[in-house]
């Protein structure tokens, strides 16, 4: 099947500061990549969807200069968390889509800790 | 009218024993019906989904149920074990695969040995 990474797997940084997650699709081209976030025992809530190529489209309440989404390539989708708080602190998920797909495969998740 | 709502929020089951959890939906237009297994720190996996055109759908030992009228859908895990130990989510979505999946609040299965 198909298989997406990313990369941290966590990380922890301190209040102010800029994270970058990473989200590889490694045996297919990605057309679509998804950002889910997850807070400890809650559910999957979308934050953003990006094509490649062009501009992410953010879900009501998500602040795009916040997170913010690049996806340059089929094959590697960016979130950067700018200036996090505590607040943040989450786990990150990303999906992909490919061509030829029916389904969004999911990556492992990034524990993000903002202290 | 976006929400999928999911229940029970936790549930035990003896080792052996069946595992049910529902949802139920609001929008009409969603036509795709996934579940996802996720294990703690791990992201979520597909299990097995259903579109509404079909009642039922069954893969090994994990079958979804459909009732489009009622507009409620669940999943039953037989012959549950130790292993199937997880958090379930259902989710929804319309169009396609490719749109926004909307998911359900998430059930925390222990399989009791």
């Amino acid at each position: 099947g198909a298989v997406v990474s990313q990369h941290p797997s966590w990380v922890i940084c301190k209040s102010g500061t800029s994270v970058k997650i990473e989200c590889r699709s490694l045996d297919f081209q990605a057309t679509t990549m998804f950002w889910y976030r997850q807070f400890p025992k809650q559910s999957l809530m979308l934050m953003a969807t990006s094509n490649e190529g062009s501009k992410a489209t953010y879900e009501q309440g998500v602040e795009k200069d916040k997170f913010l989404i690049n996806h340059a390539s089929l094959t590697l989708s960016t979130l950067t968390v700018t200036s996090a708080h505590p607040e943040d602190s989450s786990f990150y998920i990303c999906s992909a889509l490919g061509r030829g797909y029916n389904e969004q495969f999911f990556g492992p998740g990034t524990r993000l800790t903002v202290l | 009218q976006q929400q999928v709502k999911q229940s029970p929020q936790s549930l035990i089951v003896q080792k052996g024993g069946i595992s049910i959890i529902n949802c139920a939906y609001e929008n009409t237009a969603f036509d795709y019906f996934p579940w996802y297994q996720q294990f703690p720190g791990k992201g979520p996996a597909l299990l097995i989904a259903i579109r509404p055109d079909v009642s039922e759908k069954k893969e090994g030992r994990f079958t979804i149920s459909f009732n489009k009228s009622a507009k409620q859908f669940s999943l039953h895990i037989m012959d549950s074990q130790p292993g199937d130990s997880a958090t379930y989510f259902c989710a929804a979505s319309s169009g396609s695969s490719a749109s926004k999946i909307i998911f359900g609040s998430g059930t925390r299965l222990s399989i009791r040995p």
